[in-house]
């Protein structure tokens, strides 16, 4: 399976971050739940949340009113949205699989995103 | 959240010594600890999980030990290629939470 993350590089303050992974190898059904996890200098490593298809979804409760995390199962990929990003959110945004829910198995290479006017 | 915390958060080693990393959980994981290695630029590698079990494809240099809260991520024979930073990992419960990494560098 391989991973690949793709979106906008800027983008401004209090504007939304939008990224997608895109999912090569291997199917989105079954016992895997799909991840967002961020890097930055400031933080370190973040996880953001996961999502299954059957519909459910967790967060992490510090963003947990600011994200979604949704799958498209027919396209073969899940997507973040982040709204009312600040410089605070510029990071390295990871997209993983998280095979029922033990660890973090595979990992897209990574997408740098800045916040910034 | 459960709080991770790594130490050392860097060391200095040859190749051929023995390198020991430990994870310090702020409440008992039953087991649900995992390590990564991540090289710069790059994304985090899976190498440990459940504390103990190596993923397919580590190499057996590689070990992991521990339990409740006090984990070790041990290289037994440190290659060049080993040089990286490692962070542990708690899957306990949400949010998922890392260690603030351990960078082993080259002496």
């Amino acid at each position: 399976v391989q991973l690949q993350e793709s979106g906008p590089g800027l983008v401004k303050p209090s504007g939304t971050l939008s990224l997608t992974c895109a999912v090569s190898g291997g199917s989105m059904n079954g016992s895997h739940w799909w991840t967002w996890v961020r890097q930055s200098p400031h933080k370190g490593l973040e996880w953001i949340g996961e999502a299954h298809h059957s519909g459910t979804s967790n967060y992490n409760p510090s963003l947990r009113s600011r994200v979604t995390i949704s799958l498209d199962i027919s396209k073969n990929e899940f997507s973040l949205r982040l709204t009312s990003v600040t410089a605070a959110d510029t990071a390295v945004y990871f997209c993983a699989r998280e095979p029922s829910r033990i660890y973090l198995d595979c990992w897209g290479p990574g997408t740098l995103v800045t916040v910034s006017s | 959240d459960i709080q991770m915390t790594q130490s050392p958060s860097s060391l200095s080693a040859s190749v051929g010594d023995r390198v020991t990393i430990t994870c310090r959980a702020s409440q008992s994981l039953s087991g649900y600890l995992n390590w990564y290695q991540q090289k710069p630029g790059e994304a985090p590698k899976f190498l440990i999980y459940g504390a103990s079990i190596l993923q397919s494809g580590v190499p057996s240099r590689f070990s992991g030990s521990g339990s409740g809260t006090d984990f070790t991520l041990t290289i037994s024979s440190l290659q060049p290629e080993d040089f990286a930073t490692y962070y542990c990992q708690q899957t306990y419960s949400v949010p998922r939470t890392f260690g603030q990494g351990t960078k082993v560098e080259i002496k």
